[in-house]
């Protein structure tokens, strides 16, 4: 069964650093996503993206996050200056088209991110 | 402005037992309702959605699910719960309406613990 995978599963990196966060989404969906969950709350939307182009952003995706889809299969988030506020597990998550199935998204394993 | 409420942190059930995990919803309009799953240092599996029609849907792994619009609820249900159940379950929304765009709005999620 298709599924989203991410990469790194884990990252350290220190306040002020860059991170890239990647994400191959399922190979024929369309839309792509990321949220983050900080230990302990909700899961929280950050960013939608569709046909090369963010078609939503949440008061969390400010100046400092950034998305992008190099090629034909990756999806990618970077966090251009970490603060410590940003260590959370960020998920990846897609979804295909069509009315009963392009509402369903399918999320990856997450990456946790640790920032000190 | 959308939102969940899972209103137990935690969900007890002995193994055979039927069990229930609850979520109210508020959206204007129509929702589209999802249940996922969280295994330990897992990511968000998908179990079932609402879009429209039975209100009664079934899903992964035997659970099911009923959509109450008077109540606003979408509580997920099991009949017979096994050890293996045991994980955070999330609910979200999505409104129908384009206003609302893609992104999902989640619960704080509900710990279930079922024991044998």
């Amino acid at each position: 069964e298709p599924e989203v995978t991410q990469t790194p599963s884990h990252q350290v990196t220190q306040m002020g650093q860059e991170v890239i966060l990647r994400c191959v989404p399922i190979s024929n969906h369309l839309y792509f996503y990321w949220y983050r969950q900080i230990l302990g709350q909700k899961v929280e939307f950050l960013v939608s993206f569709y046909n090369n182009e963010i078609s939503e952003k949440s008061e969390i995706f400010d100046d400092q996050f950034s998305v992008e889809r190099p090629d034909g299969s990756n999806f990618t988030l970077k966090i251009r200056s970490t603060k410590l506020e940003d260590s959370a597990m960020y998920f990846c998550a897609s979804s295909g088209t069509g009315v009963q199935f392009g509402k369903t998204q399918y999320f990856g394993p997450g990456t946790r991110l640790l920032v000190l | 402005a959308q939102s969940v409420a899972q209103p137990e942190d935690q969900v007890n059930v002995a193994e055979g037992n039927p069990l229930t995990v609850k979520c109210t919803y508020s959206v204007s309009g129509n929702p589209y309702l999802f249940w996922y799953v969280q295994y330990p240092n897992r990511g968000l599996q998908f179990l079932l959605k609402y879009i429209t029609g039975d209100n009664l849907v079934k899903g992964s792994y035997g659970f099911e699910a009923e959509f109450n619009k008077s109540q606003t609820s979408f509580h997920l249900k099991k009949p017979s719960a096994l050890v293996s159940d045991s994980a955070l379950y999330f609910c979200a929304v999505r409104g129908a309406n384009m206003e609302y765009g893609n992104k999902l709005v989640f619960g704080a999620g509900t710990i279930l613990r079922v024991k044998s």
